[in-house]
């Protein structure tokens, strides 16, 4: 069974640019959370996403986004970069609706410099 | 109200030992607290996770104890072996804001020595 897959693993950019991070869940998961893990601040909750609608946010600026397809493949995008924006983005894909079954999978990550 | 203080920040244990690794919070409406051990270059990956209604759950050599009253929870690893070595990571949750809205601790590297 296939796990989280995101892409791309590393990427660089500019201040001022925006960028587009993807991922694919486990198939079957129709959940999809976003966290994103620097050294100073950690692991920090950055949204969900479920049948296509965002259920839970954290508290980032809305220059942070996201969107999840049909597919429940799932989207973000930050906009403007900020060089504090340079972090390690990780998506979850989790089964909802099994009561005994919270297990969140995470993918290897979005590694994003912003220069 | 909405942190989880994780200590320590590292950790070194000879091959054998026992590493402990203690997480406190302060939310009364937590009520799931996984532990998640993370490699370089890889996602957090879940180990063992607890509910407040218990307060001690196993799973092979590793053991979550939690003290509901006290607030605290902790992960044992027994018999800690070199492939042990990551960055372990307590978090909590609540059901009403849904499991996978984490919030987790700072994070303890723990390195076994062979």
């Amino acid at each position: 069974k296939a796990g989280v897959t995101q892409t791309p693993r590393y990427l660089i950019k500019t201040r001022g640019q925006q960028v587009t991070l993807s991922c694919s869940p486990i198939s079957g998961h129709r959940s999809v959370s976003w966290y994103q893990q620097t050294p100073g601040q950690g692991l920090q909750f950055l949204f969900e996403y479920f049948s296509e609608t965002q259920r839970n946010k954290g508290n980032f600026p809305g220059r942070f986004s996201g969107r999840q397809f049909s597919n429940s493949r799932s989207e973000m995008n930050v906009s403007t970069l900020e060089l504090g924006d340079s972090a390690l983005y990780l998506c979850a894909s989790s089964i909802t609706g099994n009561p005994g079954a919270n297990v969140l999978t995470f993918g290897a990550g979005s590694r994003l410099t912003v220069l | 109200q909405q942190q989880v203080k994780q200590s320590p920040q590292s950790l070194i244990v000879q091959k054998g030992g026992i590493s402990i690794i203690n997480c406190a919070y302060e939310n009364t409406a937590f009520d799931y607290f996984p532990w998640y051990q993370q490699f370089p270059g890889k996602g957090p990956a879940l180990l063992i996770a607890i509910r407040p209604d218990v307060s001690e759950k196993k799973e092979g050599r590793f053991t979550i104890s939690f003290n509901k009253s006290a607030k605290q929870f902790s992960l044992h690893i027994m018999d800690s072996q070199p492939g042990d070595s990551a960055t372990y990571f307590c978090a909590a949750s609540m059901s009403n804001t849904g499991f996978q809205k984490l919030v987790f601790g700072t994070g303890t590297r723990l390195l076994v020595s062979p």
